[in-house]
């Protein structure tokens, strides 16, 4: 089973950031979080992961809470291109494999 | 740097018949994963290669399905006979070690 709980849903304005968030309650010290998205009829591609710090790259900010319970998937303009599902998925680096969870469908709006 | 392929597509056939994939992952990449993904559901893991050997099959329907990655570069997926309920797309993603997957954009298969 996956070990993260992310809404079902959400809509974000054309332009305006989105803030997907993400419970991982029972995340273990040596385990990472990453996010993923899956565009329609695509496979899953790969957004940005992180451990306990803060990461941005070009795609995206990560935002880990200091006790490492939740994260929150910044998507700073959000475009109509953006619209996809995201998944979000804790894991090791080495020994285990990504479990995908049903992910949050995310609707950016003209 | 070229993507992970896979082929076909689509590809639709009648229960009972049988059906492979192909995927050529990225070059330098050891690790090669299939997933299976029904609609609405995420990505579920069928099974594991590092370079040529099975590292995780313990969700792969051995009585049905089969893959092989000979030679550890490219791999095929075989499901022999097919069900209903096969009807999904196929992921093929590829890694350096355990890190980080990249997947390629699936075959979608129908059974009828």
């Amino acid at each position: 089973d996956a070990k993260t709980t992310q809404p079902t849903s959400m809509d974000c304005a054309e332009g305006r950031a989105a803030n997907l968030p993400c419970n991982h309650s029972t995340i273990s010290g040596n385990e990472y979080v990453y996010w993923y998205r899956q565009i329609h009829s695509q496979g899953p591609q790969y957004i940005i992961h992180g451990l306990k710090n803060n990461e941005t790259n070009e795609m995206a900010s990560l935002i880990i809470t200091e006790d490492r319970k939740s994260s929150t998937l910044i998507l700073p303009h959000a475009t109509l291109r953006d619209t996809a599902v995201y998944y979000c998925i804790v894991r090791a680096d080495y020994g285990q494999n990504f479990v995908f969870g049903p992910g949050t469908r995310l609707s950016v709006l003209p | 740097e070229a993507g992970v392929a896979q082929s076909p597509r689509y590809k639709i056939i009648e229960k009972r018949q049988s059906v492979a994939f192909w995927c050529n992952p990225i070059s330098g990449h050891a690790t090669l994963y299939w997933y299976q993904q029904i609609l609405g559901q995420g990505p579920k893991l069928l099974i594991q290669f590092q370079n040529n050997g099975v590292v995780d099959d313990s969700q792969l329907p051995k009585d049905r399905f089969s893959a092989e990655r000979l030679k550890g570069v490219d791999s095929t997926l075989k499901i022999q006979p097919a069900k209903l309920e096969d009807s999904a797309v196929y992921l093929c993603a590829s890694s350096l070690g355990q890190y980080t997957q990249y997947f390629g954009p699936g075959t979608r298969l129908t059974v009828l």
